[in-house]
C-alpha cells in the first residue's frame, strides 16, 4: 500500500466545473505539498499546508491532520488546468517525500 | 535568479552505455534531492545531497546508480551500464538550508532519459 493515495487518477471536466483532487496519507507529517506538472514538463510546487486552508488565485487546498487527507479544488477550471497534479507528503522524520501517482486533468472547452 | 538548472534535458542511450545527469540548484540552496519518474508512475524518491555530503540514498539502486554535489560544479547522477528499465525522467529538486523541516522545494524542468 502507497504512503499517499490519490483519486481520482483520470479527471475530465468541462470548462467552467469546480473540481476537487483528494489524497489521503498514511505517514506522518511536517507539510503536505501540491504539484503541478505538465505533460512533458517540469514540476511546479502549487501549494505547501501543514493546517488549516490557502488559496492562490482559483486553486484552493485543504488539510485535515486529524483525518490524513487534504483536498485541491479549482474553481472556474479552464483547459489551462489541464496537468497531472500530484499530492507529496514531506515526512516529519528523515527528511523525505512521498508522492501520489497523481491526477490527470483534462478539462475540456 | 535562476531557478533549478537541468541537462540535459533528454537524453538517449544504447544499453550498457553511462548517463550523467546535471542539476545545478537554486543561488543559495544547499541542499540537492534527486526523483526517478517512471512511465505512468509517480515519482519515486532517489538521493538527498549536500554539497559534499550524502545524507540519505536509501532510494537509490544498488548496483550501476550513484550520486554527488562536490563543493564546486553541479550535482550529477550517474548511471553506468544502463539498461531500458533506467528510462525515465530525473528530476532534481533543491531546498534552502533554512527549509529543510517542511520540505520546501524547487524542482527543474527534468532530465528524460531514452535507453535503447
Amino acid at each position: 500500500k502507497n504512503e499517499v493515495e490519490q483519486s481520482p487518477q483520470n479527471l475530465t471536466a468541462q470548462e467552467g466545473e469546480f473540481i476537487t483532487i483528494n489524497c489521503s496519507y498514511s505517514v506522518g507529517i511536517s507539510a503536505l505539498h501540491w504539484l503541478q506538472q505538465h505533460p512533458g514538463g517540469g514540476i511546479v510546487s502549487l501549494f505547501m499546508l501543514s493546517s488549516g486552508k490557502k488559496k492562490h488565485g482559483r486553486l484552493i487546498a485543504t488539510i485535515n491532520i486529524q483525518e490524513k487527507h487534504s483536498s485541491q479544488h479549482i474553481t472556474a477550471s479552464h483547459p489551462r488546468d489541464s496537468a497531472v497534479y500530484i499530492c507529496a507528503a514531506f515526512s516529519n522524520t528523515g527528511n523525505q517525500f512521498y508522492f501520489g501517482t497523481g491526477t490527470s486533468l483534462t478539462v475540456i472547452p | 535568479n535562476a531557478g533549478v538548472m537541468q541537462n540535459p534535458r533528454h537524453l538517449v542511450r544504447r544499453r550498457g552505455q553511462e548517463a550523467r545527469l546535471r542539476c545545478s540548484p537554486m543561488k543559495g540552496h544547499s541542499h540537492v534531492y534527486w526523483y526517478r519518474q517512471l512511465p505512468e508512475e509517480g515519482l519515486k524518491f532517489m538521493v538527498y545531497l549536500q554539497k559534499e555530503n550524502i545524507i540519505d540514498e536509501s532510494g537509490m539502486p544498488k548496483e550501476r546508480f550513484s550520486a554527488e554535489f562536490p563543493k564546486e560544479g553541479p550535482s550529477i547522477l550517474r548511471i553506468q551500464q544502463v539498461v531500458r528499465g533506467d528510462s525515465a525522467a530525473y528530476f532534481c529538486a533543491s531546498s534552502p538550508p533554512d527549509r529543510t523541516n517542511t520540505g520546501e522545494l524547487f524542482f527543474g524542468e527534468g532530465s528524460r532519459l531514452t535507453v535503447l
